[in-house]
Protein backbone atom coordinates (compact mmCIF):
# COMPACT_ATOMS: atom_id res chain seq x y z
CA UNK A 1 0.00 0.00 0.00
CA UNK A 2 1.55 3.29 -1.22
CA UNK A 3 1.50 5.86 1.75
CA UNK A 4 1.33 9.84 0.66
CA UNK A 5 3.46 10.46 -2.41
CA UNK A 6 4.61 13.76 -3.42
CA UNK A 7 6.36 15.38 -6.67
CA UNK A 8 8.80 16.76 -7.37
CA UNK A 9 11.06 16.58 -4.65
CA UNK A 10 12.71 19.60 -5.52
CA UNK A 11 11.99 22.24 -7.50
CA UNK A 12 14.08 25.13 -8.24
CA UNK A 13 11.89 28.67 -9.83
CA UNK A 14 12.57 32.32 -10.32
CA UNK A 15 10.23 35.17 -8.76
CA UNK A 16 7.50 35.22 -10.63
CA UNK A 17 7.11 32.17 -12.26
CA UNK A 18 3.87 29.99 -10.97
CA UNK A 19 4.28 26.56 -9.90
CA UNK A 20 2.04 23.32 -9.03
CA UNK A 21 2.97 20.31 -6.70
CA UNK A 22 1.11 17.25 -6.48
CA UNK A 23 -0.04 14.90 -4.07
CA UNK A 24 -1.58 11.07 -4.13
CA UNK A 25 -3.25 10.19 -0.73
CA UNK A 26 -2.78 7.13 1.42
CA UNK A 27 -5.49 4.55 -0.29
CA UNK A 28 -8.52 4.68 1.42
CA UNK A 29 -7.95 8.42 2.82
CA UNK A 30 -10.88 10.91 1.33
CA UNK A 31 -9.34 14.89 2.39
CA UNK A 32 -6.11 16.18 1.55
CA UNK A 33 -4.44 19.01 3.45
CA UNK A 34 -1.32 21.49 2.57
CA UNK A 35 1.14 22.72 4.85
CA UNK A 36 4.18 25.05 4.81
CA UNK A 37 7.33 25.13 6.71
CA UNK A 38 9.50 27.62 6.58
CA UNK A 39 12.96 27.31 8.24
CA UNK A 40 12.48 27.24 11.94
CA UNK A 41 8.56 26.91 12.07
CA UNK A 42 6.16 24.37 12.71
CA UNK A 43 4.12 23.07 9.61
CA UNK A 44 1.34 25.98 8.90
CA UNK A 45 -1.61 25.11 7.26
CA UNK A 46 -2.53 26.16 3.56
CA UNK A 47 -5.88 24.37 2.66
CA UNK A 48 -7.50 21.52 3.30
CA UNK A 49 -9.69 19.72 0.36
CA UNK A 50 -12.14 17.44 0.97
CA UNK A 51 -14.81 15.90 -1.94
CA UNK A 52 -12.91 18.16 -4.55
CA UNK A 53 -14.11 21.39 -2.83
CA UNK A 54 -11.75 23.30 -0.30
CA UNK A 55 -13.41 22.87 3.14
CA UNK A 56 -10.57 25.30 5.45
CA UNK A 57 -8.27 27.92 4.77
CA UNK A 58 -5.25 28.77 6.32
CA UNK A 59 -3.89 32.60 6.35
CA UNK A 60 -2.37 32.27 2.65
CA UNK A 61 -3.16 34.83 -0.04
CA UNK A 62 -5.00 33.86 -3.10
CA UNK A 63 -1.89 33.16 -5.29
CA UNK A 64 -1.56 29.69 -3.28
CA UNK A 65 -4.31 27.91 -4.89
CA UNK A 66 -5.16 24.12 -5.72
CA UNK A 67 -7.80 21.37 -6.43
CA UNK A 68 -8.65 17.87 -5.95
CA UNK A 69 -9.36 15.72 -8.53
CA UNK A 70 -12.41 12.69 -8.49
CA UNK A 71 -9.10 9.97 -7.22
CA UNK A 72 -8.42 12.46 -4.52
CA UNK A 73 -5.24 13.33 -5.27
CA UNK A 74 -4.41 17.08 -4.92
CA UNK A 75 -2.71 20.24 -6.89
CA UNK A 76 -1.30 23.28 -5.38
CA UNK A 77 -0.44 25.77 -7.49
CA UNK A 78 1.46 29.23 -6.15
CA UNK A 79 1.54 32.15 -8.47
CA UNK A 80 4.05 35.15 -8.95
CA UNK A 81 6.42 33.34 -6.88
CA UNK A 82 7.99 35.46 -4.14
CA UNK A 83 11.28 34.53 -2.46
CA UNK A 84 9.48 34.27 1.10
CA UNK A 85 7.88 31.35 -0.86
CA UNK A 86 10.75 29.09 -0.44
CA UNK A 87 9.96 26.20 1.68
CA UNK A 88 9.38 22.78 2.52
CA UNK A 89 5.48 22.14 0.69
CA UNK A 90 4.33 19.18 2.84
CA UNK A 91 0.68 17.22 1.70
CA UNK A 92 -1.00 15.50 4.29
CA UNK A 93 -3.57 12.84 3.86
CA UNK A 94 -6.63 10.95 6.05
CA UNK A 95 -9.70 10.04 6.94
CA UNK A 96 -11.63 13.51 7.77
CA UNK A 97 -10.75 14.12 11.32
CA UNK A 98 -8.26 11.25 11.92
CA UNK A 99 -4.52 11.37 12.20
CA UNK A 100 -2.41 12.84 9.40
CA UNK A 101 -0.47 10.86 6.88
CA UNK A 102 2.86 12.83 5.41
CA UNK A 103 4.11 12.75 1.98
CA UNK A 104 7.52 13.49 2.49
CA UNK A 105 7.35 16.75 0.52
CA UNK A 106 8.67 19.47 -2.00
CA UNK A 107 10.94 21.31 -1.54
CA UNK A 108 11.09 24.54 -3.35
CA UNK A 109 13.71 27.21 -3.70
CA UNK A 110 12.54 30.30 -5.22
CA UNK A 111 15.84 32.59 -6.80
CA UNK B 1 -5.14 33.65 15.92
CA UNK B 2 -5.14 30.57 17.48
CA UNK B 3 -1.81 30.02 19.28
CA UNK B 4 0.07 26.67 19.82
CA UNK B 5 3.23 26.33 21.66
CA UNK B 6 5.59 24.08 22.49
CA UNK B 7 8.38 23.83 25.37
CA UNK B 8 11.10 23.71 25.02
CA UNK B 9 12.70 24.86 21.72
CA UNK B 10 15.65 22.21 21.62
CA UNK B 11 16.67 19.46 24.18
CA UNK B 12 20.10 17.77 24.53
CA UNK B 13 19.85 14.85 26.58
CA UNK B 14 22.35 12.08 26.95
CA UNK B 15 21.14 8.23 25.99
CA UNK B 16 19.25 6.94 29.13
CA UNK B 17 17.90 10.03 30.20
CA UNK B 18 14.10 10.64 30.39
CA UNK B 19 12.32 13.46 29.40
CA UNK B 20 9.74 15.35 28.71
CA UNK B 21 8.20 18.27 26.94
CA UNK B 22 5.18 20.24 26.76
CA UNK B 23 2.59 21.26 24.21
CA UNK B 24 -0.07 24.27 25.12
CA UNK B 25 -2.76 25.28 22.97
CA UNK B 26 -6.32 26.83 23.62
CA UNK B 27 -8.73 25.43 25.92
CA UNK B 28 -12.17 26.13 24.09
CA UNK B 29 -13.36 24.20 21.36
CA UNK B 30 -10.82 21.62 21.73
CA UNK B 31 -11.49 18.76 19.32
CA UNK B 32 -8.08 16.72 19.94
CA UNK B 33 -4.75 17.19 20.28
CA UNK B 34 -2.11 15.02 18.03
CA UNK B 35 1.59 14.12 18.73
CA UNK B 36 4.12 13.84 16.07
CA UNK B 37 7.72 12.63 15.28
CA UNK B 38 9.79 14.41 12.13
CA UNK B 39 13.14 12.83 11.89
CA UNK B 40 15.35 14.31 9.59
CA UNK B 41 15.09 13.02 5.95
CA UNK B 42 11.65 11.56 6.85
CA UNK B 43 8.07 12.07 6.85
CA UNK B 44 6.37 13.42 10.00
CA UNK B 45 4.70 10.20 11.52
CA UNK B 46 1.25 10.12 13.93
CA UNK B 47 2.45 9.05 17.73
CA UNK B 48 -0.98 9.80 19.22
CA UNK B 49 -4.20 10.86 18.56
CA UNK B 50 -5.61 12.41 21.65
CA UNK B 51 -9.13 13.30 22.44
CA UNK B 52 -10.31 13.21 26.17
CA UNK B 53 -9.24 15.82 28.92
CA UNK B 54 -7.12 13.37 31.43
CA UNK B 55 -6.66 10.54 28.57
CA UNK B 56 -2.59 9.28 28.64
CA UNK B 57 -1.89 7.35 25.79
CA UNK B 58 1.25 4.73 25.33
CA UNK B 59 3.88 3.53 22.77
CA UNK B 60 6.74 1.89 23.49
CA UNK B 61 8.85 3.93 25.52
CA UNK B 62 6.78 7.13 24.91
CA UNK B 63 3.99 8.52 26.43
CA UNK B 64 0.92 11.70 26.70
CA UNK B 65 -0.84 13.04 28.64
CA UNK B 66 -3.89 15.57 27.98
CA UNK B 67 -5.64 18.42 29.96
CA UNK B 68 -7.85 19.71 27.91
CA UNK B 69 -9.78 22.19 30.60
CA UNK B 70 -6.06 23.88 30.82
CA UNK B 71 -4.69 23.60 27.47
CA UNK B 72 -2.23 21.34 27.90
CA UNK B 73 -0.68 18.25 26.71
CA UNK B 74 2.97 16.62 28.36
CA UNK B 75 4.69 14.03 25.86
CA UNK B 76 7.32 12.24 27.70
CA UNK B 77 10.46 9.75 26.62
CA UNK B 78 11.74 7.66 29.19
CA UNK B 79 15.03 6.25 28.97
CA UNK B 80 16.01 8.15 25.57
CA UNK B 81 17.74 6.38 22.65
CA UNK B 82 20.08 8.00 19.86
CA UNK B 83 17.00 6.81 17.55
CA UNK B 84 14.02 8.84 19.16
CA UNK B 85 16.22 12.23 18.27
CA UNK B 86 13.52 13.98 16.16
CA UNK B 87 11.81 17.16 16.06
CA UNK B 88 8.52 15.95 18.34
CA UNK B 89 5.19 18.21 16.86
CA UNK B 90 1.62 19.03 18.52
CA UNK B 91 -1.03 19.95 16.58
CA UNK B 92 -4.55 20.98 18.27
CA UNK B 93 -7.72 20.53 16.42
CA UNK B 94 -10.61 22.83 17.39
CA UNK B 95 -14.24 22.65 16.05
CA UNK B 96 -16.58 25.33 14.37
CA UNK B 97 -14.64 28.07 12.65
CA UNK B 98 -10.87 26.13 13.81
CA UNK B 99 -11.78 23.04 11.88
CA UNK B 100 -7.95 22.45 11.04
CA UNK B 101 -5.18 21.06 12.73
CA UNK B 102 -2.72 23.72 13.96
CA UNK B 103 0.82 22.88 14.88
CA UNK B 104 3.21 23.91 17.08
CA UNK B 105 6.59 24.55 16.18
CA UNK B 106 8.01 21.75 17.69
CA UNK B 107 10.70 20.70 20.25
CA UNK B 108 13.57 19.49 18.41
CA UNK B 109 15.25 16.43 20.62
CA UNK B 110 18.84 15.55 20.54
CA UNK B 111 20.21 12.46 22.32
CA UNK B 112 23.48 11.53 22.59
CA UNK B 113 24.98 8.22 22.95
Amino acid sequence: DAGVTQSPTHLIKTRGQQVTLRCSPKSGHDTVSWYQQALGQGPQFIFQYYEEEERQRGNFPDRFSGHQFPNYSSELNVNALLLGDSALYLCASSRTTEKLFFGSGTQLSVL
Amino acid sequence: ILNVEQSPQSLHVQEGDSTNFTCSFPSSNFYALHWYRWETAKSPEALFVMTLNGDEKKKGRISATLNTKEGYSYLYIKGSQPEDSATYLCAFYGGGATNKLIFGTGTLLAVQP
